[in-house]
């Protein structure tokens, strides 16, 4: 089983609306948690950090539910800027490893 | 303040060969995380230097070694290369060990064996 698993998409949307993703991981002992944003080929670049109490920023929102061991990024009111693929990150304590998820990829349309 | 740069941004090699690449750190950075990103994949993390230390290893046969120097800059040698070797090397650096930092990825060198 993958440590981190996402749905790879594409997630065709037009400009203004709201799309979410959801990120599943499997070690519960997890400890931080993070979305990448990466565009084509170019390298991941830290779109948020996620917290336990859940935090926004602008129009992205970024959610943890550890009972359930998922992350989710809602982005509302989506741009043409906002195409991309966007990467779910794990992180454990006791090993210090990013593990990624392997990315869901939206598209956003005139 | 420049950010994480590697070296060379593109390179072709035949079975069998060896590379090193070369990654150096954000300033103020002194951890160095090597991964392997795969087409249409997300990146694979290979290994981690802390204090010149590998601190942390992936899944990743001996073929992949590393090194980090007193500057904290590092290298990655993949020996005896395959066709599954090909794909976007990501170096990336933060500072100190914790696994609350955000890392900071470099443009990446671009690995073709053919």
């Amino acid at each position: 089983r993958k440590e981190v698993e996402q749905d790879p998409g594409p997630f065709n949307v037009p400009e203004g609306a709201t799309v979410a993703f959801n990120c599943t991981y499997s070690n519960s002992a997890s400890q931080s948690f993070f979305w990448y944003r990466q565009d084509c080929r170019k390298e991941p670049k830290l779109l948020m950090s996620v917290y336990s109490s859940g935090n926004e920023d602008g129009r992205f929102t970024a959610q943890l539910n550890r009972a359930s061991q998922y992350i989710s990024l809602l982005i509302r009111d989506s741009k043409l800027s906002d195409s991309a693929t966007y990467l779910c990150v794990v992180n454990t304590y006791n090993f210090n490893k990013f593990y990624f998820g392997s990315g869901t990829k939206l598209n956003v349309k005139p | 303040d420049a950010g994480v740069t590697q070296s060379p941004t593109h390179l072709i090699k035949t079975r069998g060969q060896q590379v090193t690449l070369r990654c150096s750190p954000k300033s103020g950075h002194d951890t160095v995380s090597w991964y392997q990103q795969a087409l249409g994949q997300g990146p694979q993390f290979i290994f981690q230097y802390y204090e010149e230390e590998e601190r942390q290893r992936g899944n990743f046969p001996d073929r992949f070694s590393g090194h980090q120097f007193p500057n904290y800059s590092s290298e990655l040698n993949v020996n005896a290369l395959l066709l599954g070797d090909s794909a976007l090397y990501l170096c990336a650096s933060e500072a100190g060990d914790s696994s609350y930092n955000e890392q900071f990825f470099g443009p990446g060198t671009r690995l073709t064996v053919l």
